[in-house]
């Protein structure tokens, strides 16, 4: 079983739509949860960084923790195109006595106009 | 959050040569990261860098194929020796400001080996 798990996609949606990005874990020791997009031919750009439980809103983007199912999520209402890109979740905390960061697989998101 | 340049952008190189990518960060970070993504895949952890001692290499990754530098808190580069075609992947350098703080990427080098 992997550490990180997200559905590979590929995911297609109307312009407008609202997109819900997920990922669960098993380790329990993660504390630092963050999300990633990723144009092509780009480098990961950080989107969103959470510590607790709960909602962190900025903007369009939503990222919901759920630590005790161990599941978190993205939301992005009002979807652009400009939002196509491949969106990597990842977890961090200390494991074996070191700072360790884990991603998932990315889910590759297309916004149809 | 810190301008992370790596150089070059991309290269296209024969088996059996040598590739230094460089990175360069427009700040002091405490720590700096070198990561390999292959093709439609996830980001795996190369080694991190040390700055003034030896890189920390991950599980599968020795120093002899990926020499790491880091003189100084702004700059490291990733040497990847003897190449082969399934070296052939993006090497992205990533930095961090301290423990709690996310990582940050630069935009990538991408590597083709004919």
């Amino acid at each position: 079983q992997k550490e990180v798990e997200q559905d590979p996609g590929p995911l297609s949606v109307p312009e407008g739509a609202i997109v819900s990005l997920n990922c669960t874990y098993s380790n329990s020791a993660f504390q630092y949860f963050m999300w990633y997009r990723q144009y092509s031919r780009k480098g990961p750009e950080l989107l969103m960084y959470t510590y607790s439980s709960g909602n962190k809103e900025d903007g369009r983007f939503t990222a919901q923790v759920d630590k005790s199912s161990k599941y978190i999520s993205l939301f992005i209402r009002d979807s652009q195109p400009s939002d196509s890109a491949t969106y990597l979740c990842a977890m961090s905390g200390i494991i074996q006595g070191a700072q360790k960061l884990v991603f998932g697989q990315g889910t590759r998101l297309t916004i149809n106009p | 959050s810190a301008v992370i340049s790596q150089k070059p952008s991309r290269d296209i190189c024969q088996r059996g040569t040598s590739l230094t990518i460089q990175c360069q960060v427009d700040s002091q970070v405490t720590m700096m990261f070198w990561y390999r993504q292959q093709p439609g895949q996830s980001l795996t952890l190369i080694a991190t860098a040390n700055q003034g001692s030896e890189a920390t290499y991950e599980s599968g990754f020795v120093i002899d194929k990926f020499p790491i530098s880091r003189p100084n808190l702004t700059f490291s580069t990733l040497t990847v020796s003897n190449m082969s075609p399934e070296d052939s992947s993006i090497y992205l350098c990533s930095v961090r400001q301290g423990g709690d703080q996310p990582q940050h990427f630069g935009d990538g080098t991408r590597l083709s080996i004919l």
